[in-house]
């Protein structure tokens, strides 16, 4: 299975600062389509997942340009530019290129 | 609008098993495999499997291999994920989510549905 490792595990920040999320994979990401299937998951508390990003660098109608992705092989970032209270909760990434799909172990976004 | 409504919470007992259904709403149930994820108590997300609702299709994680079973009904666009043999650490909130495949996403989730097995 691949496995996806998230650092940090806890990200507390100032209101209207920025946050950065790492996202590992322990293999190539890269599909032999030739698209990346690396999305990123927003968890806000008692909520369901919701996807923000997919390819990387997509993101999702409605999803604020404050969060962006980036990243290409094995490492991938998530970015939240000016921090606001709704964007608290555990941020996730996920592979869909080999079965079974896997997460990131979660980062915990919080408000210092 | 896209939606998946699950059924409701259930308390079992070790060695049981559970259905969790998901209704979908606002788009062609065949044109979307449905995923199934859950998530352990203050835990993260694991995933079981997917069905495919137009040809019937599965594919589970090795992990859950024999103990799960995905199914749909296409008349009533509802699709199933049934658990076996229910052990004290398959507590969790289970979700269905729909998955565009030209993203490799999954990009509608359903509320979850609280599975708690105790004796």
């Amino acid at each position: 299975d691949i496995v996806m490792t998230q650092t940090p595990l806890s990200s507390p920040v100032t209101l209207g600062q920025s946050a950065s999320i790492s996202c590992r994979s322990s293999q190539s990401l890269v599909h032999r389509d030739g698209n990346t299937y690396l999305s990123w998951l927003q968890q806000r508390p008692g909520q369901p997942p919701r996807l923000l990003i997919y390819k990387i660098s997509k993101r999702v109608s409605g999803v604020p340009d404050r969060f962006s992705g980036s990243g290409a092989g094995t490492d991938f970032t998530l970015k939240i530019s000016r921090v606001e209270s709704e964007d608290v909760g555990v941020y996730y990434c996920m592979q869909a290129i080999q079965f079974p799909h896997t997460f990131g172990q979660g980062t915990k976004l919080e408000i210092k | 609008q896209v939606q998946l409504v699950q059924s409701g919470a259930e308390v079992k007992k070790p060695g049981a098993s559970v259905k969790v259904s998901c209704k979908a709403s606002g788009y062609t149930f065949t044109d979307y495999y449905i995923h199934w994820v859950r998530q352990a108590p203050g835990q993260g997300l694991q995933w079981l499997g997917w069905i495919n609702p137009n040809s019937g299709d599965t594919n589970y994680a090795q992990t859950f291999q024999g103990r799960v079973t995905l199914t749909r009904d296409t008349s009533i666009s509802t699709a199933y994920m049934d658990l076996s043999t229910l052990r004290s650490d398959d507590t969790a909130v289970y979700y269905c989510a729909r998955h565009e495949w030209g993203w490799g996403a999954t990009d509608y989730w359903g509320q979850g549905t609280l599975v708690t097995v105790s004796s």
